[in-house]
């Protein structure tokens, strides 16, 4: 069973943030977040990952809840290239329930020029 | 730095036939997976090697064995392949910060 929620699909407009909500209200204290996308048929692809602060890198930023049973990650300005589905997955960060890592349908983001 | 090399990237066979996908990474990580995805859903994991010298199954064992040859390379073999089994076939490693996967085998069974 997945252990996060996401909107089957999202449009945003090029140029204006992209919010994409993530539900994991199970989510155990040793579990961190993790942001993925798969871009057409590639492989999937690394975007961020968080345990319960606020992070930002150069791709995108991710904004926890302070109840951590929530997230969402901002692309700050979407381009078309932006356009994937999105992955929210959570799992520790190290031990053996690291290696599980289980994707749900996740979101299908279209930029719209 | 090529991170992860999946071959081959096509493949067809025929019901029954047997083959070797191959995968290698440069990164010196120490955990390897293969994945599959169908058509529309996410990624399932088929075997993982959390180090060199160890195996484990996933979600949708059946069907395959893997071998971890050493630390760079990380092979999933079809035995007797059946048309349950198309899919597009990935290859990951990892460190605790993330994935990195390879861009896929695309394998038809008919």
């Amino acid at each position: 069973d997945a252990k996060t929620t996401q909107p089957p699909s999202m449009d945003c407009a090029e140029g204006r943030a992209a919010n994409l909500p993530c539900n994991h209200s199970t989510i155990s204290g040793n579990e961190y977040v993790y942001w993925y996308r798969q871009i057409h048929s590639q492989g999937p692809q690394y975007i961020i990952h968080g345990l319960k602060n606020n992070e930002t890198n150069e791709m995108a930023s991710l904004i926890i809840t302070e109840d951590r049973k929530s997230s969402t990650l901002i692309l700050p300005h979407a381009t078309l290239r932006d356009t994937a589905v999105y992955y929210c997955i959570v799992r520790p960060y190290s031990g053996a329930g690291s290696y599980q890592l289980t994707f749900g349908k996740g979101t299908k983001l279209s930029v719209i020029p | 730095n090529a991170g992860v090399t999946q071959t081959p990237k096509f493949q067809v066979l025929k019901t029954g036939q047997s083959m070797t996908l191959q995968c290698a990474q440069d990164m010196n990580h120490n955990s390897m997976y293969w994945y599959r995805q169908d058509p529309g859903m996410g990624l399932r994991l088929i075997y993982y090697s959390a180090s060199e010298g160890t195996t484990d199954k996933g979600e949708v064992p059946n069907g395959y064995n893997v071998s971890r040859l050493n630390k760079r390379e990380f092979s999933l073999r079809l035995e007797s392949a059946a048309p349950s089994q198309t899919s597009v076939y990935f290859c990951a490693s990892s460190e605790p910060y993330g994935y990195t996967f390879g861009s896929g085998t695309r394998l038809t069974v008919v």
